[in-house]
């Protein structure tokens, strides 16, 4: 399903380093999410925006920042990497409030 | 804050038998409720999700009850395959922005 893209799939990157994950989707769906996904911890939500001019922080933000490029875009970015931010990163895209999430492919980053 | 708590965290069954889990939420203006399963490396899927004001929902072999006075809902598969072996999460959508609370999963292992 090419419908929720997500680059890189694998990343390893070195503490203290700046990276970004990159989200676009062909669905047309205006809310748009990023997640954390740790093993035995369930998903973590770290941002979302319901339009351009929309943006929120989650449960977890702290030490990451967004970018609603475009309705279709949607990028989180780690300023200063560390260890504890290698996991699992997944995008997600909603039509609206009851209405399930579709998910991309994930990231898998490591900071070393 | 809200809550949704998933039980139980690991499940195993024979092949053919049922499996059921369980949520429970806190919000009680929770109104949407989705499962969502998700296979090893592979990102979460929608399988079912139930509103507020239906109180069952099936298809297939999978299906979704919802008491919402006990504030609870469950996931019922029935006739199980080694297909069905994956992680399940439990949502509820609620709580003062309307994001989905997420359960921490149950793992499935189907038995041959």
């Amino acid at each position: 399903d090419a419908d929720v893209t997500q680059t890189p799939r694998n990343r390893i990157t070195k503490t203290g380093k700046r990276i970004m994950l990159e989200c676009s989707q062909t669905k047309g769906h205006d809310r748009m999410y990023w997640y954390r996904q740790d093993p035995g911890l369930g998903l973590r939500l770290i941002y979302y925006s319901f339009d351009v001019k929309d943006i929120n922080k989650g449960e977890i933000s702290d030490g990451y920042s967004v970018s609603r490029q475009a309705q279709a875009k949607f990028s989180l970015s780690l300023e200063s990497a560390i260890p504890n931010q290698t996991a699992l990163y997944f995008c997600a895209t909603s039509p609206g409030l009851t209405y399930g999430y579709t998910f991309g492919s994930g990231t898998r980053l490591t900071v070393v | 804050g809200e809550n949704v708590e998933q039980h139980p965290s690991t499940l195993s069954v024979q092949e053919g038998d049922s499996a059921v889990i369980k949520c429970t939420y806190s919000d009680s203006a929770s109104n949407y409720f989705p499962w969502y399963k998700q296979e090893l490396g592979k990102r979460p899927q929608l399988i079912i999700d139930i509103r507020s004001n239906v109180g069952e929902k099936k298809d297939q072999r999978i299906a979704v009850t919802l008491n919402k006075t006990a504030k609870h809902f469950s996931l019922h598969i029935t006739e199980t395959q080694p297909e069905d072996s994956a992680v399940y999460f439990c949502a509820a959508r609620g709580g003062s922005n309307y994001q989905l609370i997420w359960g921490a999963g149950t793992k499935l292992i189907i038995k041959p």
